[in-house]
């Protein structure tokens, strides 16, 4: 049992450069998350999604776009990236009853220069 | 409006100190459900507790213990004999029951808690 697995950890980017950055996980959980965290600051949230194939938007989804074909996966686009979207980004998993408590992966560093 | 205030952006503390955080929320629901997650110098994301809106019990575990006072709206955390391996950003969240909830999490902006040797 893996948990939330995301990948790659670091990425630098030259602007205007696209990515995808991936998140698996492996506890069949309905609701995911991504978030980006910048530097002494806390989480915003970009996109969630609730199950396969239903997506929405965060506080700060501009820059991004996710998809869910499947339970596992749910991979955040970064197009045309700006070095407003250098940050830490952070994929979180939770399942659907009363416990709630998001799980997270172990993030990606992405520097946009 | 929901929101979750963590008023001490940082705390210094010299080790083997008492240190309380701070967690203040707002919530429109009546059935709520309370977090703090750890993030240590090393980057990730540690969940450390949740309470729900019914249960006012105090939780201790070793050195961590947990207030919720309703009546205050306050959820705040306690670490009794601060080691310097407790020096992290500490979150509080807050997730709501409402059907449009989505079972997001609101956070707080967290408190930088630095244990001095």
């Amino acid at each position: 049992n893996a948990g939330v697995t995301q990948t790659p950890k670091f990425r630098i980017l030259k602007i205007g450069q696209s990515m995808t950055l991936q998140c698996t996980q492996d506890m069949n959980h309905n609701y995911m998350y991504w978030y980006r965290q910048d530097p002494g600051m806390g989480l915003k949230l970009i996109y969630y999604s609730v199950g396969a194939g239903i997506t929405d938007k965060g506080e700060v989804p501009n820059g991004y776009n996710v998809s869910r074909s499947t339970t596992e996966d749910f991979p955040l686009r970064l197009e045309l990236a700006a070095p407003s979207q250098t940050s830490v980004y952070f994929c979180a998993s939770t399942a659907r009853g009363p416990l709630r408590e998001q799980y997270f992966g172990p993030g990606t560093r992405l520097t946009v220069t | 409006a929901q929101k979750v205030t963590q008023a001490q952006t940082e705390i210094s503390v010299v080790e083997k100190e008492d240190v309380t955080l701070d967690c203040v929320y707002e919530t429109r629901d009546t059935t709520y459900y309370l977090f703090w997650y750890k993030q240590p110098p090393s980057g990730e994301l540690v969940f450390l507790i949740r309470r729900n809106s019914f249960d006012e019990q105090n939780e201790i575990s070793g050195r961590y213990s947990w207030n919720f006072q309703k009546s205050t709206s306050s959820f705040n955390f306690t670490i009794t004999a601060s080691q310097v391996v407790d020096s992290a950003v500490y979150f509080c969240a807050l997730s709501e029951d409402l059907m449009d909830s989505n079972y997001q999490l609101i956070w707080g902006a967290g408190t930088k808690l630095i244990i001095k040797p």
